[in-house]
């Protein structure tokens, strides 16, 4: 979806380093998602964030952390990256309301391979 | 803890056949219930989604689903398959605050 676009498309980094993946949308909506792929495992989440003020850990948190830092922007950062958190990262957005039951929509998703 | 389970790495099928991608749920209290489609170097599309009513849901691209309480199922159907429909096929299942997704089915459909 052209509305959710995540920067950059591909990252090489070495073990070790700080990186950081951006997500914007402009689709105004106040849910934002962070989510992993990997081949087998589904598509996994990592944080969540229904406004600008509240952050939530998903399923996988351990190595990660996020910023809200307006409606339209949820980045997430690696703190110091490792082997196994290559993967491909997704970023989510949604309305809020719908109590779950609202749709979401994806970002093309960020390929990282960490070295 | 809610959970979401696609019994298949892979389907095949041959164009003009119909198709069904399986799926079972466990979510605490009314599931709502979704489908999503991954083309190659592409995101999720939204396919269909189960919330309330009737069973029988359709969606995007002549797709349909079944939603059987009993069975905790909500299984992927196409009365007849396209070589375009070759793609990666996740279900999700939500009680109220998160999604969870299946681990994906690929769906190959042979000329």
């Amino acid at each position: 979806d052209a509305d959710v676009t995540q920067t950059p498309r591909n990252r090489i980094t070495k073990t070790g380093k700080r990186i950081m993946l951006e997500c914007s949308q402009t689709k105004g909506h106040d849910r934002m998602y962070w989510y992993r792929q990997d081949p087998g495992l589904g598509l996994r989440l990592i944080y969540y964030s229904f406004d600008v003020k509240d952050i939530n850990k998903g399923e996988i948190s351990d190595g990660y952390s996020v910023s809200r830092q307006a409606q339209a922007k949820f980045s997430l950062s690696l703190e110091s990256a490792i082997p196994n958190q290559t993967a491909l990262y997704f970023c989510a957005t949604s309305d809020s309301w719908g109590q779950g039951t609202e749709t979401q929509y994806f970002g093309p998703g960020t390929r990282l391979l960490v070295l | 803890a809610q959970s979401v389970a696609q019994p298949e790495d892979q389907v095949n099928v041959a164009e003009g056949n119909p198709l069904t991608v399986k799926c079972t749920y466990s979510v605490s209290g009314n599931p709502y219930l979704f489908w999503y489609v991954q083309y190659p170097n592409r995101g999720l599309q939204f396919l269909l989604k189960y919330i309330t009513g009737d069973n029988l849901v359709k969606g995007s691209y002549g797709f349909e689903a079944e939603f059987n309480k009993s069975q905790t199922s909500f299984h992927l159907k196409k009365p007849s398959a396209l070589v375009s429909d070759s793609a990666l096929y996740f279900c999700a299942a939500t009680g109220r605050r998160a999604l969870t997704f299946g681990s994906g089915t690929r769906l190959q459909v042979q000329p």
